[in-house]
């Protein structure tokens, strides 16, 4: 099991409403990501870190903002969150192993914005 | 986009059988990795395999790389229940951005 948590697990919220999606790792990985993913579909990289005070938009457009103050926190956050936004979203972060990178998932939150 | 995919989508197999995903990819890699995702959870790594690999065995799993035809398969043998789940490739470009690109995954169902 790998040491990466997030919060909260489900969360079902308003139109309009800002939310942050907690992800923290205890595991000291410089690298850390987020992924948006609708059931049973492929994962989108929407943020990428690289490091403290390092943040990288990914392949797919969201509205969505993130920060990295910690090595070990990487909240992200939706300033007004529509149903379009209703999706799974999948923190990792990732460890160089015999020269390669290898990704640790978090459990997942499962968004749904009525 | 997503540059990764697998094929085939779903699969059903009885339990014993031996079950095979395949995933194409477009760029040139520095490695490629298989993970397995259970209905709404996160996913595990399973394995990896370097761009100058062909082969690699863990336990019940088989991966082959080919690199000429930018692909690489999964080989589950002897399948249980508990395999049931979604299985994605995702691939480290050469590029040095540390990004991973996902396959489209494949459902795989074990009955007993």
């Amino acid at each position: 099991e790998a040491d990466i948590y997030q919060t909260p697990r489900y969360l079902v919220i308003g139109t309009g409403k800002k939310i942050t999606l907690e992800c923290s790792q205890t595991m000291g990985h410089d690298k850390m990501y987020w992924y948006q993913q609708d059931p049973g579909m492929e994962l989108h990289l929407i943020h990428y870190s690289y490091g403290v005070n390092s943040t990288e938009k990914g392949d797919l457009s969201s509205e969505s903002t993130v920060s990295r103050i910690r090595t070990e926190h990487f909240p992200l956050t939706l300033e007004s969150a529509r149903p379009s936004h209703t999706s799974q979203y999948l923190c990792a972060s990732s460890v160089r192993l015999a020269g390669n990178y290898e990704q640790y998932f978090g459990p997942g939150t499962r968004l749904t914005v009525t | 986009s997503q540059q990764g995919e697998e094929d085939p989508q779903a699969l059903s197999i009885q339990e014993g059988e031996n079950a095979t995903m395949n995933c194409s990819y477009k760029t040139s890699i520095n490695n490629l990795q298989w993970y397995r995702q259970n209905s709404g959870r996160g996913l595990v790594h399973l394995i990896l395999i370097r761009s100058n690999e062909r082969e690699k065995h863990s336990g019940r799993l088989r991966v082959t790389l080919d690199t000429s035809k930018k692909s690489s398969s999964l080989l589950i043998t002897a399948s249980r229940a508990a395999d049931t789940a979604s299985y994605f490739c995702a691939t480290v470009s050469t590029s040095g951005t540390y990004k991973y690109i996902f396959g489209t995954g494949t459902r795989l169902k074990v009955l007993a």
